[in-house]
């Protein structure tokens, strides 16, 4: 099945430090997600990407969705505490059944 | 706008019951999707409903079955549990599921824990 590979798994950095994850596919994917969970909560999106090449910006975020459609990154700048979280990256490989395939997760820790 | 709704927020079981869980979806959304979130497998599709029809199936046993009701609530249903069904068991809804560009929005999840 799909497998999405999604890196680093956790990240110490400091108050104010960029911060950047990606995941990459095996396969490809028409639409890529990032999301983000908090501890006892379900993922919220944070950005939506549609097109091969596309990059979208949400606040201090960016994301972009790669040439091949078989990756993606997110880039968080000017890191606050808040940030704190878990990051995870979804893929929907197209069709009218609509099934994400998720990544493992990005532990992202804020020190202040 | 009131977000997708999980019901119950927490549930304690022991192994061989079974467990009804319940999802409420965004208003005006049809498509219900449920995954379940374990430390070791992350998230995984469980399936996905669209008018009362299952549309989609991941790889799951045929203990977890679901439906969906016509006002678009869902329900899944786990039986003969097992101690790896502990698990954060999550709804997400989307409008149809008929076009690449809408987006799955999560609830808040029901935690199982099976003793």
């Amino acid at each position: 099945g799909q497998q999405l590979n999604q890196s680093p798994q956790s990240m110490f950095i400091q108050e104010g430090e960029d911060v950047s994850m990606n995941c990459t596919s095996s396969s490809i994917f028409n639409t890529w997600l990032w999301y983000k969970q908090d501890p006892g909560e379900g993922p919220v999106l944070l950005i939506a990407l549609y097109k091969a090449g596309e990059l979208t910006s949400n606040g201090r975020l960016t994301a972009q969705f790669g040439i091949t459609r078989k990756d993606s990154f997110l880039n968080i700048s000017a890191s606050i505490p808040s940030d704190v979280g878990i990051y995870f990256c979804a893929g929907n490989s197209g069709g009218s059944n609509y099934k994400l395939t998720f990544g493992k997760g990005t532990l992202l820790t804020v020190n202040p | 706008k009131a977000g997708v709704t999980q019901t119950p927020r927490y549930l304690i079981k022991t192994r061989g019951q079974q467990v009804t869980l319940s999802c409420s979806p965004i208003s005006g959304h049809r498509s219900v999707s449920w995954y379940q979130q374990t430390p070791g497998q992350g998230l995984q599709f469980l399936f996905e409903y669209f008018s009362e029809t299952q549309r989609n199936k991941g790889n799951f046993p045929g203990r977890f079955s679901g439906r969906q009701f016509s006002n678009s609530r869902s329900e899944m249903n786990v039986s003969t549990l097992e101690l790896g069904d502990s698990a954060l068991y999550l709804c997400a809804s989307s409008l149809s599921s008929t076009s690449e560009m809408e987006t799955q929005y999560f609830g808040p999840g029901t935690r199982l824990l099976v003793l």
